[in-house]
């Protein structure tokens, strides 16, 4: 079955470095959404990218998928303590397959 | 109301026991999702629910019975779990039918332990 593979699997950065984590398929992807879940919570929707070569921002977040709709990525800048978390690319679009990447933990210190 | 309320947050079972997860929206999404999450995985899509019908189950054990009473509320109902069922069970909705243009809402989860 279509996997789609995160990496890195864990990053540690220090706050106010950038950061970026990377979602891989070997299939065509349909939609492209992304999760965040804090330590001991849920998934929260951050966003949708539909188009190849879609760009989006939110405020210091950056989304993109590629040109061939293989790949995906998220940016975060200057990064701070409230982002930590694990970030999922979830591939949607179709009824059949509705698959969570690997996800990236992040944690981010002073 | 944006929110997907599960019930109960915590449960511990034994291995005989029948208990039943409860979630409930009224945003009117007519997908509803059951979702299994171990520790330090992504979650893994268990059951799909579109317009009250399942539509998607992704080859889960008899011992987890999913039911959809009506648009707003979804259960699933456990029976001879084992061990390695405990997990945090996660329920989701959308809106429109199930992998369409919109994001998931999740539930806070049920974090299960079976005993």
């Amino acid at each position: 079955g279509q996997q789609v593979m995160q990496i890195p699997q864990y990053q540690h950065v220090q706050e106010g470095e950038d950061f970026t984590t990377y979602c891989n398929s070997s299939t065509t992807l349909s939609n492209i959404q992304w999760y965040k879940q804090r330590p001991g919570g849920h998934p929260v929707f951050l966003i949708q990218l539909v188009k190849s070569g879609e760009v989006k921002k939110q405020k210091r977040l950056t989304f993109q998928f590629g040109e061939a709709k293989k790949n995906s990525s998220l940016h975060i800048t200057a990064t701070q303590t409230t982002d930590v978390g694990t970030y999922f690319c979830v591939n949607t679009g179709t009824a059949s397959k509705l698959t969570f990447g690997t996800g990236t933990r992040l944690q981010v210190t002073l | 109301d944006t929110e997907v309320t599960q019930t109960p947050k915590h449960l511990v079972m034994g291995m005989t026991n029948k208990k039943s997860l409860k979630c409930e929206q009224h945003m009117g999404h007519r997908a509803m999702y059951w979702y299994k999450q171990k520790a330090k995985k992504p979650p893994e899509l268990m059951f799909v629910y579109s317009y009250e019908k399942l539509s998607i189950n992704e080859s889960v054990p008899s011992r987890f019975s999913p039911e959809c009473p009506n648009s707003s509320l979804l259960n699933l109902h456990l029976h001879a779990l084992q061990p390695e069922d405990s997990a945090l069970y996660l329920c989701a909705s959308s809106q429109g039918r199930p992998g369409g243009a919109y994001g998931y809402t999740f539930g806070s989860g049920t974090r299960l332990t079976v005993v």
